[in-house]
């Protein structure tokens, strides 16, 4: 059972356009999320997160929204850029209750292709 | 380079065969993580290590292990290996769980 999903393997974007990939998840214990860039042959880097607390959180061309009502959240890229081209995963952590946090629970990903 | 290091980059063996990967933190991260990405799969969470204990287990076998020492650097053993445990295996290392986790570059691992 996926409890991080990202229904869109690929997603094409014009440059200078804005790209929204999106996220859902299942398990409500979840109560931090964050976005990861990957290119091939290297590990994911880390882009941006936000707490449950929170339903914005920015930085610089990067937004993610949370909507822990309906358990989605987005990220947006503005505006999309050529080197934002790369594998984009969605995931999550719940913190326990004597500190400190599981692993990250990962979405499959989505391959953002940025078109000039 | 994001500060944790995985060695070796590449690593082909025969199945039923035993091999180890090492990650070394960033410099003061006390947390370790290995995760598996497998085609199919996408990234796992296999095990945590906070200061040299075990934290937290995800989808790992038993024929794997790990082990976090005083220096803080990791080992991932996996023995009988099959040709279904050929992924890239990262390590990933934070300051503070829950904090953003910086990736090593992984370890690519085939079986034949």
């Amino acid at each position: 059972d996926q409890q991080v999903k990202q229904n869109s393997p690929s997603l094409s974007v014009q440059e200078g356009r804005i790209s929204i990939l999106n996220c859902d998840y299942t398990n409500s214990m979840f109560d931090y999320f964050l976005w990861y860039k990957k290119y091939p042959a290297e590990g994911p880097t880390f882009l941006i997160s936000i707490s449950s607390i929170k339903d914005k959180n920015e930085d610089g061309r990067f937004t993610v929204f949370l909507n822990k009502s309906a358990k989605h959240l987005s990220l947006h890229i503005v505006p999309s850029q050529p080197g934002d081209s790369a594998v984009y995963f969605c995931a999550a952590s719940a913190r326990r209750s004597g500190g400190g946090a599981d692993g990250l629970t990962f979405g499959k990903g989505t391959h953002l292709i940025i078109q000039p | 380079d994001s500060g944790v290091t995985q060695t070796p980059k590449h690593l082909i063996t025969a199945t039923g065969q035993r091999v180890t990967l090492r990650c070394s933190p960033r410099s003061g991260d006390l947390s370790v993580y290995w995760y598996q990405q497998s085609l199919d799969q996408g990234l796992q969470f296999l095990i945590q290590y906070y200061n040299g204990e075990e934290r937290a287990k995800g989808n790992i076998l038993e024929r794997f292990s790990a082990q976090q020492f005083p220096d803080l650097h990791s080992e991932l053993n996996l023995s009988s290996l099959e040709l279904g445990d050929s992924a890239l295996y990262f390590c990933a290392s934070s300051v503070a769980a829950g904090s953003g986790y910086t990736f090593g570059s992984g370890t690519r691992l085939t079986v034949v």
